[in-house]
């Protein structure tokens, strides 16, 4: 079974440009998640998907994120126009059901680079 | 104060040593907690979750003081391959998950 795959793997771009990144979660899982995490610092969520609804989005910086999961499918978060502070792995989660059991399974990352 | 502190180490052991990480959390209403491993580059896997009776697996124990808000992860007989970053995590309102900033473990033959 394929895991949680995320594309790209490594983005350059410089300030003011855009950049989609896009999460392919495990086939049937309803939930899926964005985490960032910025260089030296902690893992910290950006929001949360039901199926195609956002449960929780109270992660997200500011509104230059963009994120979306049409078909409760893949996923994809967008940033626009890119800052030198969004430099960091991002991450995909996703899990088969809600609730606190903790089993997240994660992509390998985006990772971006603003210049 | 951050939702979830670690030791971010390096603790740098031998071989067949037993090494202990500690973490604290800072909100009473945290739910679940767990442990998950990352290695260099690459994503976070669950090691295991943790509860309040303290639970084993193999040579890895871990406990769940609720008083103190504090888990611990013990490691006994440190292979080679244990060498990574130990990431704390705590689950808040069902799926809130709050990551510390990991303890970086190298086992040295």
């Amino acid at each position: 079974e394929a895991g949680v795959t995320q594309f790209p793997s490594h983005s350059v771009i410089e300030k003011g440009q855009t950049v989609t990144l896009r999460c392919d979660p495990i086939s049937g899982h309803d939930n899926l998640y964005w985490y960032r995490r910025v260089m030296g610092k902690e893992i910290k969520f950006l929001l949360h998907f039901v199926k195609e609804s956002k449960q929780d989005e109270s992660g997200m910086p500011n509104n230059r994120f963009l994120a979306e999961r049409t078909g409760g499918t893949y996923s994809t978060l967008k940033v626009q126009p890119a800052e030198l502070e969004d430099s960091g792995v991002y991450f995909c989660a996703s899990s088969s059901r809600t609730g606190i059991t903790g089993e997240l399974f994660f992509g390998e990352g985006s990772r971006l680079t603003v210049l | 104060r951050k939702e979830v502190e670690q030791d971010p180490g390096p603790f740098n052991v031998p071989e067949g040593a037993t090494v202990a990480f500690n973490c604290t959390y800072s909100n009473s209403a945290s739910q679940s907690f767990f442990w998950y491993r990352q290695d260099c580059r690459k994503e976070p896997k669950l090691l295991m979750s943790v509860y309040s009776s303290g639970n084993e697996d193999g040579r890895f124990t871990a406990q769940l003081n609720r008083a103190s808000q504090y888990i611990s992860l013990l490691i006994r007989d440190s292979k080679l391959s244990d060498s990574a970053t130990y990431l704390c995590v705590v689950n808040r309102n069902f799926n809130k998950f709050y990551f510390g900033s990991g303890t970086k473990l190298n086992v040295k033959p």
